[in-house]
């Protein structure tokens, strides 16, 4: 399984667009970019997924570039609710075995 | 909005009891998992369960550990011999089978003294 790599924080503003990138160098063919949110104590939320190119709903939108080698999470106007760790999972599209990274913890301060 | 169950919140045992973790998951999702996750550290994955049958496990489910669907809604993961390193928050997680999108319980705290 592909292995990702994320920044380990980000601080941000309330109303800011904030952008997490996820970089999976070795990602494989038939692999699928996911990414979840987790709050404390809790277990993790999904957000959205994509394959290829772009993916937007409700809360979030998600770049994969043609080499598929990163993918970017794009929160727009964030809250201080959004302080949470989100997570990239790379994961075959039998969706059989997950595995999460260490994660990107989000600071949104007022 | 249906939502994954898991029982208890907060398991206390003693090194070497065995434990049981119970997970209800979404009433119409086929695939199941178990994660766990230290205190302070990435979520891990344990084991994916589909068809009554383990599809997938991690380095870290090894013979101390067991999963099983006792009856048409329950999902246990079985310790057979706490170690203290076994103190982690563990999670459920299920999915239907159109979709990839995994709905995650809220987690047992397992602390093993």
């Amino acid at each position: 399984l592909a292995k990702t790599t994320q920044p380990i924080s980000m601080d941000s503003y309330e109303g800011q667009e904030v952008n997490i990138t996820c970089s999976h160098n070795n990602i494989a063919t038939n692999d699928y970019i996911t990414w979840y949110q987790q709050f404390p104590s809790q277990g993790p939320r999904f957000i959205i997924q994509g394959y290829k190119t772009k993916v937007t709903n409700e809360v979030a939108s998600l770049f994969i570039p043609a080499d598929r080698k990163s993918s970017t999470l794009s929160l727009p106007r964030v809250s201080l609710s959004d302080t949470a760790v989100y997570y990239c999972l790379v994961g075959e599209d039998n969706f059989n075995k997950f595995y999460f990274g260490s994660g990107t913890k989000l600071n949104v301060k007022p | 909005e249906p939502e994954v169950t898991q029982t208890p919140s907060h398991q206390v045992t003693q090194m070497g009891q065995e434990v049981i973790l119970r997970c209800v998951p979404i009433s119409n999702h086929l695939y199941f998992y178990w994660y766990r996750q230290i205190l302070g550290q990435k979520v891990e994955f344990l084991v994916s369960f589909y068809n009554n049958e383990i599809s997938e496990k991690s380095e870290i489910f090894d013979d101390q550990f067991s999963v099983e669907r006792p009856d048409g809604s329950n999902f246990t993961l079985k310790i057979r011999s706490t170690k203290l390193e076994d103190s982690a928050m563990y999670f459920c997680a299920s999915r239907d089978s159109l979709r990839s999108e995994q709905y995650f319980g809220p987690g047992t705290r397992l602390t093993v003294t």
